[in-house]
């Protein structure tokens, strides 16, 4: 296994909640990722880390924060869920190389 | 504004064909290439990179590069219909950041 793994899979939540993904990986790989994957826009990024509190905004950040404290862990959080974020989350790890890929997380915000 | 570009397909080939992917990018500064593999409802895989102008061949795929006109295909021979996935190409950006396409949808028809 890549060791790579995102939590939660699945979620539900209300608009105006702030909700928090989690990815955690054993690899002690450098260069961490968060995209949102939405049908007819590929893989947009939203923010993404290249040390422990070393982080920068990607293409799609607004609603968005991170934090990474820990190598092994990089936080997602949603401020105040709209719909608008509904979407697929996918979480990625890099040495430099190409990147693998968590198995993502389905929110859903009704 | 670094592209890479795909066409969005569906790109439909008989079983035992050869199927062929195509990518164009932008940013001449790139110089490493990959493609994912994508099935629905999964996350991105990597298939194969590519670093040097021609061809590099892993069992029935095969990845080529040419620099002078930004291309990159992927050629897949006797496709099979676990074949059929969503393709995405990415080039590698001086910051080791991956800029990705959009994909190309697949379908292997038995």
């Amino acid at each position: 296994d890549a060791g790579i793994t995102q939590s939660p899979r699945h979620k539900v939540t209300e608009t105006g909640t702030p909700v928090t993904l989690r990815c955690h990986q054993t690899e002690n790989h450098r260069y961490m990722y968060w995209y949102r994957q939405d049908p007819g826009h590929g893989l947009r990024l939203i923010h993404y880390s290249y040390g422990v509190k070393d982080t920068d905004k990607g293409e799609v950040s607004d609603g968005y924060s991170v934090s990474r404290s820990k190598t092994e862990d990089f936080l997602l959080t949603l401020e105040s869920a709209t719909s608008s974020q509904t979407s697929v989350y996918f979480c990625a790890i890099s040495d430099g190389g190409g990147y693998t890929f968590g198995s993502g997380t389905r929110l859903t915000v009704v | 504004q670094k592209e890479v570009e795909q066409n969005s397909g569906p790109l439909s080939v008989p079983e035992g064909a050869i199927a062929s992917l195509n990518c164009t990018y932008s940013d001449r500064g790139s110089q490493s290439f990959f493609w994912y593999r994508q099935y629905s409802g999964k996350s991105p895989e990597l298939i194969m990179f590519i670093y040097s102008n021609g061809d590099k061949e892993d069992g029935r795929f095969t990845a080529q590069l040419n620099k002078a006109s930004q291309y990159v295909s992927l050629l897949i021979r006797d496709s099979q219909p676990s074949d059929s996935a969503t393709y995405l190409c990415a080039a590698q950006d001086s910051n080791y950041q991956l800029i990705w396409g959009a994909g190309t949808k697949l379908i292997i028809k038995p």
